[in-house]
């Protein structure tokens, strides 16, 4: 059973280093989403795809934070010159385009900023 | 605007005793609810899902919720909690007039005594 994979599982990183993480989504799954998630919280929307283009970006995806779906297949996610604030578990998520789909997550990317 | 409020963030039961997590919502139209679980260093797995019909949902591992309208409510239950069921439980709620993400609660961690 081929789930939705993340990798790096874990990154640690200096204050001010560029780290990017990458999603591989279930295949055939058209829509792609990434969240985060910090310690004691939910999971909050970041943005999200569908095939390859990105359709929306919430205001928490500051310009320090690009995220790419060439080829509408796996996803990176950018972030530049880190900060400590950026510390937190990023997960991304694959579903059929209908709204109603079950969205599958992946087992998430853990950053820690020094 | 949309929420989701689980007012326990922490919930201690002992093994074999019933369960039952709060989930509160706020969303402008008929909502998607959806509750996943947790566990440490996993990513997150759907438990159960409501979009319409039966408000009393059945999900996996045993699991049940409850969708009422009136209360704005879809608590989770379960009649007699395993010692495997200790984790983190979030609720959410499918913005599907914005793409389908989903908009969690803080969570809830299960702790449960043998």
């Amino acid at each position: 059973d081929t789930g939705v994979s993340q990798d790096p599982r874990h990154k640690i990183t200096k204050r001010g280093q560029n780290v990017t993480f990458r999603c591989d989504p279930i295949s055939e799954h058209n829509r792609l989403y990434w969240y985060r998630q910090t310690l004691g919280q939910g999971p909050e929307f970041l943005t999200y795809f569908q095939n390859e283009a990105q359709l929306e970006k919430s205001r928490l995806l500051s310009d320090r934070f690009s995220a790419e779906r060439p080829k509408g297949s796996f996803s990176t996610l950018e972030i530049q010159r880190t900060e400590q604030g950026d510390s937190a578990m990023y997960l991304c998520a694959s579903t059929h385009s209908g709204l109603t789909d079950t969205q599958y997550f992946g087992p998430g990317t853990r950053l820690t900023v020094l | 605007a949309q929420s989701v409020t689980q007012p326990d963030i922490h919930i201690t039961v002992s093994e074999g005793a019933s369960l039952e997590l709060r989930c509160n919502y706020s969303y402008g139209a008929t909502p998607y609810l959806f509750w996943y679980v947790q566990s440490p260093g996993q990513g997150l797995q759907l438990l159960l899902k409501y979009f319409s019909g039966d408000t009393l949902v059945q999900g996996i591992k045993g699991f049940e919720a409850e969708f009422k309208r009136s209360q704005s409510s879809f608590n989770l239950r379960k009649p007699s909690v395993h010692w495997s069921d200790a984790a983190e439980y979030f609720c959410a709620v499918g913005a599907y007039n914005q793409g389908g993400k989903l908009i969690f609660g803080q969570g809830t961690e299960l702790s449960v005594k043998p």
